[in-house]
């Protein structure tokens, strides 16, 4: 079964500092990995995903991640947070196949202190 | 094209009750999956539904049901509630619920059990 662990439950930075969220993922073969954030009151919406190829994505918003197969990590970066990006993240994993549930993380809450 | 919808948004009941919630996917997208929020357990998967079929069961009582219509729209049913059924209910939908699909996700219905 796969499984996700963001060990990070609050992450504060200041407004303009480099951010990353770390997550670490289990699953037998090479997942489907995503970053999804949500904003208070509101549902998640997606900020990258990884499925194949190079093994640093970019996404939305400036935000970037990187696959590491022998850390069986995915972290999500930003070179310069804004007070806007203050929300919580989540990372999920999926696997491959006709149908599949999604395994979210518990979620990190960033908080940017400006 | 529309984002995903769900009606209402909030929601208060009082426990032994029942209640219906409703999802608008994205047009064109055949998978609808929904989840529950909370704080204390995060995400979690109730079930998905492809072609009016259910495909995948998250692991809840049989309280919780759901179905999708013709038309991809889905709801889902709680039955005689209880105080802890008290979360963010999330729809996602995606094209074809594969693993490497996207969900998109919708703004939630916010239920509240007194």
């Amino acid at each position: 079964a796969q499984s996700v662990t963001q060990p990070d439950i609050h992450i504060t930075v200041s407004e303009g500092a480099s951010l990353e969220l770390r997550c670490n993922y289990s699953y037998g073969a090479t997942p489907y990995l995503f970053w999804y954030v949500q904003s208070p009151g509101q549902g998640l919406q997606l900020l990258l995903k990884y499925f194949s190829g190079d093994t640093l994505v970019q996404g939305i918003k400036g935000f970037e991640a990187e696959f590491k197969r022998s850390q069986s990590s995915f972290n999500l970066r930003k070179p310069s947070v804004h007070w806007s990006d203050a929300a919580e993240y989540f990372c999920a994993v999926g696997a491959s196949g006709g149908s599949y549930i999604p395994t979210f993380g518990r979620g990190t809450s960033l908080i940017v202190h400006p | 094209k529309a984002g995903v919808t769900q009606t209402p948004r909030y929601l208060i009941k009082t426990r032994g009750q029942q209640v219906t919630l409703s999802c608008s996917p994205i047009s064109g997208h055949r998978s609808v999956s929904w989840y529950q929020q909370t704080p204390g357990q995060g995400l979690q998967f109730l079930f998905e539904y492809f072609s009016e079929t259910q495909r995948n069961k998250g692991n809840f009582p049989g309280r919780f049901s759901g179905r999708q219509f013709s038309n991809s729209r889905s709801e889902m049913n709680v039955s005689t509630l209880e105080l802890g059924d008290s979360a963010l209910y999330l729809c996602a939908s995606s094209l074809e619920g594969g693993g490497a699909d996207t969900q998109y996700f919708g703004p939630g219905t916010r239920l509240t059990v007194l």
